[in-house]
């Protein structure tokens, strides 16, 4: 169990245009969800907290109007890159927090395989 | 401050050996630790984790880690290396203090060696 998928696994996309990115749970429900950006040799840099239908937190330093995040069921997540420009290329992946019984503090995140986004 | 040391950036072990990985952590309140690893151009993948209890924990693939109140750790631990193991892991730390987030460490590139 605790799976989490994840789509596209790649995107390449022309400078200017948006990217949208799922983001499931696939056999639990998932009140809190996370996006994260993980530059190439480096560990995972934590952009945004997503709650089931309410407003995203975003950590400092990120867009929200750029990296645009709905939460709409305990399922799916979606973040969209909105005019998206070379910069924004990099591997995102998003997780989901299960809820074990114990409190949010001992919820195993479980995480998704990526996506590879390039943008041209 | 809340922070997560991983002190080497890379592992080589011998197939057969046993390995470990390094962490060490600082938060306020009680600790919460995980250890994930991560294959090439893939997500993170859960192993263990240490809520309270026993120190040791028994996680996926074989991996333990004992957490060391003492001395702030959480070692990652296999009695024998398998190439296959060869991947990046991660520590991370949650606490109280920490808004529920998980605090990363910046990961370990393990290398076994046939």
């Amino acid at each position: 169990g605790a799976v989490v998928s994840q789509h596209p696994s790649r995107v390449i996309c022309k400078s200017g245009t948006s990217v949208k990115i799922e983001c499931r749970s696939l056999d639990f429900q998932a009140t809190t969800m996370f996006w994260y950006r993980q530059f190439p040799k480096q560990s995972l840099m934590l952009m945004a907290t997503s709650n089931e239908g309410s407003k995203a937190t975003y950590e400092q330093g990120v867009e929200k109007d750029k990296f645009l995040i709905n939460h709409a069921s305990l399922t799916l997540s979606t973040l969209t890159v909105t005019s998206a420009h070379p910069e924004d290329s990099s591997f995102y992946i998003c997780s989901a927090s299960r809820m074990e019984g114990a409190g949010l503090l001992t919820d195993t995140q479980y995480f998704g395989p990526g996506t590879r986004l390039t943008v041209l | 401050a809340q922070s997560v040391a991983q002190p080497e950036d890379q592992v080589n072990v011998a197939e057969g050996n046993p390995l470990t990985v390094k962490c060490t952590y600082s938060v306020s309140g009680n600790p919460y630790l995980f250890w994930y690893v991560q294959y090439p151009n893939r997500g993170l993948q859960f192993l263990l984790k240490y809520i309270t209890g026993d120190n040791l924990v028994k996680g996926s693939y074989g991996f333990e880690a004992e957490f060391n109140k003492s001395q702030t750790s959480f070692h990652l631990k296999k009695p024998s290396a398998l190439v296959s193991d060869s991947a990046l892991y991660f520590c991370a730390v949650r606490s109280s203090d920490s808004n529920y987030q998980l605090i990363w460490g910046a990961g370990t590139k393990l290398i076994i060696k046939p």
